[in-house]
């Protein structure tokens, strides 16, 4: 079975761009978060989606966005790139908690973003 | 104080010895509690999960959780080299289902 998978896995980008990451996730699971690892720094949680819907969100500017698709991949934008956005930008997947108990969530390899 | 508390190490130890890596949290809503491993540059990867309080073994790793004191363990015995990463405690709950992480622990083994 496949697991997580984003794309693509290095990208560079110029400061003011736009870009777009994309994430798969696991055959089954409805629940996508998206967070930021820069370097040093821990996990900083950016969005979850759940059934298509933006459940919860980090604290991140509002140039950061995503959306979930009715297959439950998604994709999460960023706007007018800074230095500092320079991260691995990693989604995970797992089922709802309602309900269920198998929750665990499981990431992908992440994408590299460098803005330069 | 941050709703999960993780010590950041960097932590060294010999090869074989028994690793205790720990997190404490502040929110009671948590029901699910992960542990990741984390290599450099890579992703987290899935080590242990446990739902409630109580212990899990997977082989040469044990999670624990113990929610009246909001203290979560993994253990690794017979550690081996190739246990060197950050490990991650993470946890949601129900209604919370962001997945809330602690900062990571760095562990080496030294062959």
């Amino acid at each position: 079975e496949a697991g997580v998978t984003q794309s693509p896995t290095h990208l560079i980008k110029t400061r003011g761009q736009q870009v777009t990451l994309r994430c798969s996730p696991i055959s089954g699971h409805t629940s996508v978060y998206w967070y930021q690892q820069a370097l040093g720094l821990g996990l900083q949680f950016l969005l979850w989606y759940d059934e298509g819907e933006e459940r919860n969100r980090g604290n991140f500017p509002p140039r950061f966005s995503g959306r979930q698709f009715p297959n439950y991949s998604s994709e999460l934008n960023v706007n007018a790139l800074e230095l500092e956005d320079s991260a691995l930008y990693l989604c995970a997947s797992s089922f709802p908690s309602a309900g269920q108990h198998n929750t665990e969530a499981f990431f992908g390899q992440g994408t590299r973003l460098t803005v330069v | 104080q941050k709703e999960v508390e993780q010590d950041p190490g960097p932590l060294s130890v010999p090869e074989g010895a028994i690793v205790s890596l720990n997190c404490t949290y502040s929110n009671s809503a948590f029901q699910y509690f992960m542990w990741y491993r984390q290599y450099s540059r890579k992703g987290p990867e899935l080590l242990m999960y446990t739902y409630s309080s109580g212990n899990k073994e997977d082989g040469r790793f044990t999670a624990q959780v113990d929610k009246s004191s909001k203290y979560i363990s993994l253990f690794i015995r017979d550690s081996q080299p190739s246990d060197s990463a950050t490990y991650l405690c993470a946890m949601k709950g129900f209604v919370l289902e962001k997945l809330t992480f602690g900062t990571g622990t760095r562990l080496t083994i030294i062959p």
